[in-house]
């Protein structure tokens, strides 16, 4: 079975561009969607991208999904305090939701 | 307005059972199949199960598979997830979460609301 890997941690300054990695274990990842949600401290998930780089209504276009071969990025560009939050990418690979390790993004 | 709400969280003894129950509001529930997804304390999310939106389906994760048994009540939009045989490393955060159906097919909007979460603690 499929395993996402995302770096532990991230940071950067405010109105810097930051970008958090998903990288895949099998072959599969070129053929499946990654999805992006998240949490900010206390709180419940909330979808940042659907299907690789599409984002929900309300989403702010800082905010955007990119994905090549077996590796997916999420980039936050004009880095601001309130996003500072933990980071999950997530796909549906052979009948189960794998989510990401998670990736905590400081604002220095 | 969309609402999920989880209860039935509470601390077990470990091979005891516990339900949880997710109460929807303010959509179609039977248009959308319907998730568990856990978190352990300062842990990455854990997906748990999933029903389509008419109950035709369930899916699950290998480390709940034989134990969990998740299930839906369209009449009365709420959701629910059997947990049997509790260990210690079930212990976490239940989020439901809702994920909708277009013809048949998913909409590719998964996990689009969550809600607030109820905490399952198993401990002797």
């Amino acid at each position: 079975q499929s395993v996402l890997t995302q770096p532990p941690s991230a940071s950067g300054t405010p109105g810097q561009r930051v970008t958090i990695s998903c990288s895949g274990s099998s072959s599969n990842i070129e053929t499946i969607y990654i999805y992006w949600y998240q949490q900010l401290p206390g709180t419940a998930p909330r979808p940042l991208i659907y299907r690789n780089n599409e984002r929900p209504s309300g989403v702010p276009d800082r905010f955007s999904g990119s994905k090549s071969g077996t590796s997916a990025s999420l980039a936050i560009s004009g880095l601001r305090s309130e996003d500072e939050a933990d980071y999950y990418c997530a796909a549906w690979d052979d009948g189960v939701w794998l989510f990401g390790g998670g990736t905590k993004l400081t604002v220095l | 307005q969309v609402q999920l709400v989880e209860s039935g969280g509470g601390v077990v003894q470990p091979g005891r059972s516990l339900r949880l129950s997710c109460a929807a509001s303010g959509f179609t529930f039977s248009t959308y199949a319907m998730h568990w997804v856990r978190q352990a304390p300062g842990k990455a999310l854990d997906w748990v199960a999933a029903i389509l939106h008419d109950g035709s389906s369930e899916f699950y994760a290998n480390s709940v598979k034989g134990r969990f048994s998740i299930s839906r009540d369209n009449s009365e939009n709420t959701l629910y997830l059997q947990m049997n045989s509790l260990r210690a490393d079930d212990t976490a955060v239940y989020y439901c979460a809702r994920e909708e159906w277009c013809g048949g097919a998913t909409c590719y909007t998964p996990f689009d609301y969550w809600g607030q979460g109820t905490l399952v603690t198993v401990s002797s």
